[in-house]
């Protein structure tokens, strides 16, 4: 079945403890991307990749790292979590061949809670 | 910049019936994509359809249909024979091309199917 797969689905932890939320799609998309929702602020991108070793800022990235070593994979890194990190997000990838291109296939969400 | 605007915060409609769903956009560029995603209880994003502006013919998927009218930059989303599942939140989004196809959501607009 073709997916976007997060892990963990929900996370609670402390403030300053390093976390990695996984992403990983089986589609063999080039593109993959990161949202965080939270609510009055909708959705806002935090980092995308366009591809293997290409990776870039969205509206949001600060207190994020990325990472994309290979083309189905891409983590997010929160290097010291703070409270205001609390918020459920998205990964999401799509194909960059033109007629689909952008179209965003999301994973299931990571409810993450910093105390 | 670009917007999405979802002016209904909040609808409802008996099971059986048809609804629709109100999206305007503003954009200079000439050929995007736009996209209806369901955000169900369960917070996952579906989407639910999508159109390229360069075609004309109105995209249908099964209940779901959209009348996408180009040059009032309007996209709203028809969906007939409503069902109990339907229930969720309806967002808009336009993927920004300039800001590396970044989606850019509407509000939402939170649909009740009644029985």
């Amino acid at each position: 079945e073709a997916q976007v797969t997060q892990n963990p689905r929900y996370l609670i932890t402390v403030t300053g403890k390093k976390l990695t939320v996984t992403c990983s799609q089986n589609m063999n998309h080039e593109y993959m991307s990161w949202y965080r929702q939270d609510p009055g602020l909708g959705l806002r991108q935090i980092y995308y990749s366009m591809n293997v070793e290409v990776t870039d800022k969205g509206d949001v990235p600060e207190g994020y790292k990325v990472s994309r070593k290979e083309k189905r994979n891409f983590p997010l890194i929160l290097e010291s979590p703070s409270p205001n990190q609390t918020s459920l997000y998205f990964c999401a990838s799509s194909p960059m061949a033109s007629g689909a291109r952008h179209t965003q296939y999301f994973g299931p969400g990571t409810r993450l809670t910093v105390l | 910049a670009q917007t999405v605007t979802q002016s209904q915060p909040e609808m409802s409609v008996q099971e059986a019936e048809t609804v629709t769903l109100s999206c305007t956009y503003d954009t200079s560029e000439s050929n995007y994509y736009l996209f209806w995603y369901k955000q169900p209880p369960s917070r996952q994003m579906i989407l639910v359809i999508r159109q390229e502006a360069y075609k004309q013919q109105n995209a249908t998927e099964n209940r779901f249909s959209v009348n996408f009218q180009k040059a009032a930059k309007s996209f709203s989303l028809k969906i007939s024979d409503s069902q109990l599942g339907d229930t969720a939140m309806y967002f808009c989004a336009f993927v920004d091309y300039n800001q590396g196809g970044k989606l850019i959501f509407g509000q939402g607009t939170e649909l009740s199917v009644k029985p």
